[in-house]
């Protein structure tokens, strides 16, 4: 079983609607989550960071945690053609300075 | 502006070739990261190092190893470069804290023909 695993779409949605990301992780321990980005031919920026303490919002982002299913997710709302890109879960499992990445999940969003 | 360079964004070698990927950031940060990255895997960690001269292997170590003399710089080297090897490679880096965000460099696309 992969440490996290994400669908890896892609997922088309219009613009101004909702995009929704879910993410699982194996490790029941993990502590830390986030999310990165990553344009196409860039690489991967930080956009979320979630901590076991409640969920998070950022302008038009927000992440939810649920320790108790193991997952992730990522809303992004008010889609815009510039949330075009791969959203990147990453997990620290071990509570060490490592993150185990998933695949990722490509959204389109179109105008 | 915080800064990850990797030394060369495309490379194209021949297989058996000793191929070095470097890596610098210039944020003092202790960590620092090999992943590489393929379609439908995702970033796959190579090695580590927490420290200078400290290093520790990652989730798919092997055909790769990695030196760390000073704190801003931390080498990728393939031995002997197989075609299974041919991959983007990204160097990220980030302060020694668990929550530390990742800094990741522009990427290196390595070709082994």
């Amino acid at each position: 079983q992969k440490e996290v695993e994400q669908n890896s779409g892609p997922l088309s949605v219009p613009e101004g609607a909702i995009a929704s990301l879910n993410c699982t992780y194996s490790d029941r321990g993990s502590q830390s989550f986030f999310w990165y980005r990553q344009y196409s031919g860039k690489s991967p920026e930080l956009i979320m960071s979630i901590y076991p303490n409640g969920d998070k919002e950022d302008g038009r982002f927000t992440a939810q945690l649920n320790k108790a299913s193991q997952y992730v997710s990522l809303l992004i709302r008010d889609s815009q053609p510039s949330d075009s890109a791969t959203y990147l879960c990453a997990v620290n499992p071990r509570d060490d300075y490592k993150l185990s990445f998933g695949a990722g999940t490509t959204v389109t969003v179109r105008a | 502006d915080v800064k990850v360079t990797q030394s060369s964004r495309y490379l194209v070698k021949r297989t058996g070739e000793k191929v070095f990927l470097e890596c610098v950031q210039d944020m003092d940060h202790e960590n620092m990261f090999w992943y590489r990255q393929d379609p439908g895997l995702g970033l796959r960690l190579i090695y580590f190092s927490y420290d200078v001269k400290m290093k520790e292997k990652g989730d798919i170590p092997e055909g790769y190893s990695v030196s760390r003399e000073k704190k801003e710089r931390f080498s990728l080297i393939l031995e002997s470069a197989s075609t299974n090897q041919t991959s983007m490679y990204l160097c990220a880096s980030k302060v020694a804290t668990n929550t530390g965000e990742l800094f990741f460099g522009e990427g290196s696309r390595l070709t082994v023909l």
